[in-house]
C-alpha cells in the first residue's frame, strides 16, 4: 500500500541553524501538507502545497519557514534559523483531493 | 478561530465493550470530518471520515454526523486493548471554493481499553 515517507525519523540541531525536513509524499497525490505537533498538544497546520507554489499557511509559518518541491518526488519544509519553541513533530501529510494521509513524521529537537 | 473540541479523558472501557468518542466544531460550513487515532509517538492514521448526516459504518467503526447539532461522533464495538490510543477529531476547511483544504484537529481523546 503506498504511504508517505518522511526523513529524517529525529532531527537534533542547535538555535539558530537551518535544518530541512523531507517527504515524499503518495506517488498519484497532486495536495501536499506540512503539520506539527508539540508535545502534549493539537495537531496544528502549517501550509498546504498545490500545483507548485503555497494555496494556504498559518500564522505559525512565518518568513523562517518554506517548503519546496525540487523534484517530481519530493516535498520539503526548511526552517532557516531554528528556536527552541520549535522543537516538535512534523508531519507531512498528501491528498488525492479527498482523504488526507500521514507521514511517519519528524522529531525535530532544537538545544 | 475555527475550532474543534474533545474530551480529552482520559475515557477506560473494558474490553469487549463500546467506546463512545464525541467531537463539536464551530465552524457551520464544515463538510468533511474525520476520525485519526495516533499511538504514542506516532503519527495520524485515518480510521474514518464522514461526509453526511447520519451514520456510516465500517468493521467495527462507526462515525456519527449531525450538522444542525455541529457534533461528530466515533463508537467502537467489541474494543480491543489495541485500540489503546488517542483519537483526533479533524475537520476540513476548505481553501476558498476549492474541494481542498486544510484539517483542523481537536485536541484528542485518550482511551484505554483495559483487559
Amino acid at each position: 500500500e503506498p504511504e508517505v515517507t518522511q526523513t529524517p525519523s529525529h532531527q537534533v540541531t542547535q538555535m539558530g541553524q537551518e535544518v530541512i525536513l523531507r517527504c515524499v509524499p503518495i506517488s498519484n497525490h497532486l495536495y501536499f501538507y506540512w503539520y506539527r505537533q508539540i508535545l502534549g498538544q493539537k495537531v496544528e497546520f502549517l501550509v498546504s502545497f498545490y500545483n507548485n507554489e503555497i494555496s494556504e499557511k498559518s500564522e505559525i509559518f512565518d518568513d523562517q519557514f518554506s517548503v519546496e518541491r525540487p523534484d517530481g518526488s519530493n516535498f520539503t519544509l526548511k526552517i532557516r534559523s531554528t528556536k527552541l519553541e520549535d522543537s516538535a513533530m512534523y508531519f507531512c501529510a498528501s491528498s488525492d483531493n479527498r482523504l488526507e494521509y500521514f507521514g511517519p513524521g519528524t522529531r525535530l529537537t532544537v538545544t | 478561530q475555527k475550532e474543534v473540541e474533545q474530551n480529552s479523558g482520559p475515557l477506560s472501557v473494558p474490553e469487549g465493550a463500546i467506546a463512545s468518542l464525541n467531537c463539536t466544531y464551530s465552524d457551520r460550513g464544515s463538510q468533511s470530518f474525520f476520525w485519526y487515532r495516533q499511538y504514542s509517538g506516532k503519527s495520524p492514521e485515518l480510521i474514518m471520515f464522514i461526509y453526511s448526516n447520519g451514520d456510516k459504518e465500517d468493521g467495527r467503526f462507526t462515525a456519527q454526523l449531525n450538522k444542525a447539532s455541529q457534533y461528530v461522533s466515533l463508537l467502537i464495538r467489541d474494543s480491543q486493548p489495541s485500540d489503546s490510543a488517542t483519537y483526533l477529531c479533524a475537520v476540513l476547511t476548505n481553501a476558498g471554493g476549492t474541494s481542498y483544504g486544510k484539517l483542523t484537529f481537536g485536541q484528542g481523546t485518550i482511551l484505554t481499553v483495559h483487559p
